[in-house]
Order: C-alpha cells, then structure tokens, then sequence
C-alpha cells in the first residue's frame, strides 16, 4: 500500500532561516506528488507539484521541491523562511492520474520565531 | 480564483443524530472528495465521486455514510448515526482530473 512519511513533527527556525521539510513515500509505481500548506484556522492550499519533467519544481511563496526517485524523497525547501510561513505543512502523493485518493504524511508543524 | 466552498463551518451534533455537510466544488471539476482529520492526526481520505457515482471508498467509510450530488452543484456527506470517533475536520476536495483543490472544512464535534 501506498504510504507517505513526514519524520518532523514540529520545527522551530528563526527568521531569515534555511528549512527543509523531509517527505517520503512508498509506492513501486508512478507516483505524483504535492505539498499543501495549511495556515492557522484556515484550508489546505496547494504549494507545489511534481509529476514528470524537472525534478526540481517551484511553487508558490519562495517554496521548492526536489523528487529524487532513487531516495523516495520529496523534500520541500525554502532559502530564507519568514514568519508568516508559520503553518502545517503535508505532503501527499498520488498513484495515477484521474479520481485517485491522495495519501498524506501526518505533517510537519513549522513555527517561525520572529 | 474560484475556491471549494463548505458550509456550515461548525457543526455541533447529539451522538445518534444525523448530520449532513455540504460542499460546493469548483464549477468545471469533474472529480469530488471527502477527507477527514481528527484533531492530531493525519488527513485521511473517506470517498471520491465521479460521474455520479462512488469511485473508491476506504474502509472508514462505512454503512453510516453516503455521498450525493443533489443538483449539479452542490456535493454533501451524510453521517445517519453519528458517534464520538465521528469528530473531526471534514474537508470536501474536487479536482479536474490530477490536482486536488480543497475547501475549508467543516469540524464536526460530536456530544
């Protein structure tokens, strides 16, 4: 069965801090991949997609990607965090195109301090 | 930018009630689906609905539960009986074929 694992539970960086958030996934086939990000009190948001192509891949908010195949990762970055980058973010993958069930990873909390 | 709409945002019910949450998704979307988090726990994922009809289902989603498309627009999840574990943030999602938009859910606390 499809799995995806998000081994930080909770981050805290300062300002003007470098993150990367782990995502791995485990699935033999093709294999789509997202971040969502949920802010306080509101829904999840999309930040970014792999699904072929490049495997580095930006999203929204200075936010990247990278999909190393070799190491079923799916690691989101991003250079310089800010404080309203204060949220829960979850990775998801999905195993085909069309009306597939995403499967999420349990999420990281990220608390940025100003 | 068209968004997934849920109403009501919070629904507080007597175990043994019906409820029933309602989703509007976004208008060319071909795909709809409910999730569910409890609190500290992950998204999980209950139904997805294609074409007028229940496509997959998880195991969660039991004899309690149905799904409807009443009107073309709107997309609602029905608990007949709902029980304690019932709890959580229920969160409508639809998508045009590979990109899931979700909707800003709907907790539902069960008394």
């Amino acid at each position: 069965a499809q799995s995806v694992s998000q081994h930080n539970h909770h981050v805290i960086l300062s300002e003007a801090a470098s993150l990367e958030l782990g995502c791995n996934y485990s699935y033999g086939g093709t294999v789509n991949l997202f971040w969502y990000v949920q802010y306080p009190g509101q829904h999840l948001q999309l930040l970014l997609k792999y699904f072929s192509g490049d495997p580095l891949v930006k999203g929204i908010k200075g936010f990247e990607a990278e999909f190393i195949k070799s190491k079923f990762s799916f690691n989101l970055r991003k250079p310089s965090v800010q404080w309203s980058d204060t949220a829960e973010y979850f990775c998801a993958a999905l195993s085909n195109f069309g009306n597939e069930k995403l499967t999420f990873g349990t999420g990281t909390r990220l608390t940025i301090i100003p | 930018e068209p968004e997934v709409t849920q109403t009501p945002s919070h629904q507080v019910t007597q175990m043994g009630q019906e409820v029933i949450l309602r989703c509007v998704p976004i208008s060319n979307h071909l795909y709809f689906y409910w999730y569910r988090q409890i609190l500290g726990q992950k998204v999980e994922f209950l139904v997805s609905f294609y074409n007028n009809e229940i496509s997959e289902k998880s195991e969660i989603f039991d004899d309690q539960f149905s799904v409807e498309r009443p009107d073309g627009s709107n997309f609602t999840l029905k608990i007949r009986s709902t029980k304690l574990e019932d709890s959580a943030m229920y969160f409508c999602a639809s998508s045009p074929r590979d990109t899931q938009y979700f909707g800003p859910g709907t907790r539902l606390t069960v008394l």
